[in-house]
């Protein structure tokens, strides 16, 4: 089946640490999309890529990386730098060329101890 | 997560009753728009999308309604079931993805 996955599904991060997050599709999708999502928020935008080696900051792009070598694959890394880490972030992918909006993982809850 | 329906309003509906959720958009240049659902720990899923130049679409069980004159998107699902049970958010999108805006969600309690 195709699909979107991000692993892990849990991860603890200490303090001054960087962690990476991990995303993969195999439905061929050109684009994908990097969110966070806080409780009673919506979902905020933080890097997306609609190429290979190229992509762009969201809104919220302080305190992370991303990079996009192959088109399966656009991990995240959550840096020291970002203040407030401790959130579930969501990958998702999609098409460039109809409107069918996005195909989403299940998610990585982030929590800093 | 979980924590992703705290603070959210909420929507308590018996079971085989219809449910309602509105969602007010932000931008009157937006010609796309997207329901998902999101249920506890998994991430959002596609329910129905609508275009600018339609006023109402239905798919199973759920029907869109698109008022443009006020900015407001609508979902109604038929015949609610314990299933449905989830936090419900409404997108937005201006003529590309990298655009997409997400609404805050709604959590829908169905009561059996």
């Amino acid at each position: 089946d195709g699909g979107i996955t991000q692993s892990p599904k849990y991860l603890f991060r200490k303090e001054g640490q960087n962690v990476t997050l991990s995303c993969e599709q195999n439905l061929n999708h050109d684009a994908m999309y990097w969110y966070r999502q806080d409780p009673g928020q919506g979902l905020r935008l933080i890097y997306y890529s609609q190429i290979v080696n190229d992509f762009q900051k969201g809104d919220i792009a302080e305190g992370y990386s991303v990079s996009r070598e192959k088109k399966e694959s656009f991990p995240l890394t959550v840096t020291s730098a970002q203040k407030n880490p401790t959130a579930f972030y969501l990958c998702a992918s999609s098409r460039l060329d109809t409107d069918r909006g996005y195909t989403f993982g299940s998610g990585t809850r982030l929590t800093v101890v | 997560g979980e924590s992703v329906g705290l603070h959210l309003p909420t929507l308590s509906v018996q079971e085989g009753d219809n449910s309602i959720i509105n969602c007010a958009y932000s931008n009157s240049a937006s010609d796309y728009f997207i329901w998902y659902k999101q249920e506890s720990g998994k991430g959002p899923q596609f329910i129905i999308d609508i275009r600018s130049n339609m006023d109402k679409r239905q798919g199973q069980r759920v029907t869109v309604l698109l008022n443009k004159t006020v900015k407001h998107l609508s979902l109604q699902i038929a015949a609610t079931q314990p299933g449905d049970s989830a936090v419900y958010f409404c997108a937005e999108n201006i003529g590309g993805y990298q655009k997409v805006t997400f609404g805050t969600g709604t959590k829908l309690q169905v009561i059996p």
